[in-house]
């Protein structure tokens, strides 16, 4: 019965490699967003998608690529991992215009 | 750049005390505020919200307050209690929808028992 779902809940991996992140949202929403959030608790968007339209793109580094199949996924693909891309990597879902942004449980991410 | 940011980072507080965060926005333009409560090892969950055309919306337990004269908005926490510990959040955005929202930086909540 979980709402925002995403695998791995874990993924620790070496610089240089190619990885995806995952989620899920089972609550019938239509727009879906990928946060960063690092050592500092400091969270910041990175990407947006409505009905499957890419609609926010932070300045972010084009190794990292989002994609949502259909309205209830977003995946997200790190090409060339960086020490620095070590972060938890949130999921958020909402119905567009509604108010709440409801968030999965994260993926910490860690580049060795 | 536009930005949200906390007064205090860390606030520890006795059980059953009352705990006020505090939030100070620079967008004059933001309309629309949400409180998020982040439990160690989890997701940011939804706490309560306000739009701008209101100063005070209360929930169980909770209150947040706006005063866009000074551009602050506030938690106010009534009888804390351990299960409140928590990281706590500000965020906003514009045009009455939250398609993009702007976080602060956090504050750190502690009940001692």
């Amino acid at each position: 019965d979980t709402a925002v779902s995403q695998t791995p809940k874990y993924l620790v991996t070496q610089m240089g490699n190619d990885k995806s992140i995952k989620c899920e949202q089972n609550l019938g929403h239509d727009t879906m967003y990928w946060y960063k959030q690092d050592s500092k608790k400091f969270l910041k968007i990175m990407f947006s998608y409505n009905n499957k339209e890419l609609i926010i793109n932070e300045t972010v580094p084009n190794r990292f690529s989002p994609k949502s199949p259909d309205k209830a996924h977003l995946n997200l693909h790190i090409n060339s991992l960086e020490l620095g891309d070590s972060a938890v990597y949130f999921c958020a879902s909402t119905k567009w215009e509604s108010g709440t942004q409801y968030f999965g449980p994260g993926t910490r991410l860690l580049v060795l | 750049g536009e930005s949200v940011g906390l007064h205090l980072p860390t606030l520890s507080v006795q059980e059953g005390d009352n705990s006020i965060i505090n939030c100070a926005y620079s967008n004059s333009a933001s309309d629309y505020f949400i409180w998020y409560k982040q439990e160690s090892g989890k997701g940011p969950q939804f706490i309560i919200d306000i739009r701008s055309n209101m100063d005070k919306r209360q929930g169980q337990r909770v209150t947040v307050l706006l005063n866009k004269t000074v551009k602050h908005l506030s938690l106010q926490i009534a009888a804390t209690q351990p299960g409140d510990s928590a990281v706590y959040f500000c965020a906003e955005t514009l045009g009455g929808s939250n398609y993009k929202l702007t976080f602060g930086k956090g504050t750190l909540l502690t009940v001692n028992p």
